[in-house]
């Protein structure tokens, strides 16, 4: 069964905006790291959390990691046209022998 | 700083043909992940390598399906007969551990007329 399922499946903003998507998993995690794919090009890493950690910043980006809800959210600040893109989450958890990724959020930032 | 180098980046082929795709990873990761991405299932691991040793084989469909890693720098996804059905981006990627971040290729966008 599927690890991580991120939400909204699609997002449409404007320039300037603030982006929010969300994951949610199901099994105690280990790590849990956000992917971005822009469209015809593989994913590329933004940021990993660990599980003892609740908030992490990379440049206009937040995650934030609430383990008791088991979730995660990423908001991407004052949103640019270069942003749109798929965002990927992707769990591990001790004893997994790989990394689970979730279905994806298809962010479209409007100029 | 190479990437992961995939090759072709696009494979039209058709039905019955053998398709052979390859993948050299960054140097120094130990591990070499093999994925296949579609509209209907997303992104799902076929295989993964540790040090040029496969360790969880679950995720290949089917028995057409194999791959090999001869060497830490070089790894190829064979498909033997191709079926419309394996229509897809084909990814690899290389990580240092297993819980690092993954470095994918850009892909290969396979066509089985």
């Amino acid at each position: 069964s599927q690890q991580g399922e991120e939400d909204p499946q699609a997002l449409s903003i404007q320039e300037g905006e603030n982006a929010t998507m969300n994951c949610s998993y199901k099994t105690s995690i280990n790590n849990l790291q956000w992917y971005r794919q822009n469209s015809g090009r593989g994913l590329v890493h933004l940021i990993l959390i660990r599980s003892n950690e609740r908030e992490k910043h990379s440049g206009r980006l937040r995650v934030t990691l609430d383990t008791s809800k088991k979730s995660s959210s990423l908001l991407i600040t004052a949103s640019r046209a270069a942003d749109t893109a798929s965002y990927f989450c992707a769990t591990d958890w001790w004893g997994a022998n790989n990394l689970f990724f979730g279905t994806g959020t298809r962010l479209t930032v409007i100029p | 700083d190479a990437g992961v180098i995939q090759s072709p980046r696009h494979e039209v082929t058709e039905m019955g043909q053998e398709v052979t795709l390859r993948c050299k990873p960054i140097s120094g990761h130990d591990y070499l992940f093999w994925y296949r991405q579609t509209m209907m299932r997303g992104l799902e691991l076929l295989i993964y390598f540790n040090n040029n040793v496969p360790i969880d084989d679950s995720g290949m469909p089917e028995d057409r399906f194999s791959a090999k890693m001869p060497n830490a720098s070089f790894s190829t996804l064979k498909i033997q007969p191709s079926e419309p059905r394996d229509s897809a981006v084909y990814f690899c990627a290389s990580s240092l551990t297993v819980y690092q971040p993954q470095h994918f290729g850009d892909g290969t966008r396979l066509s089985i007329l």
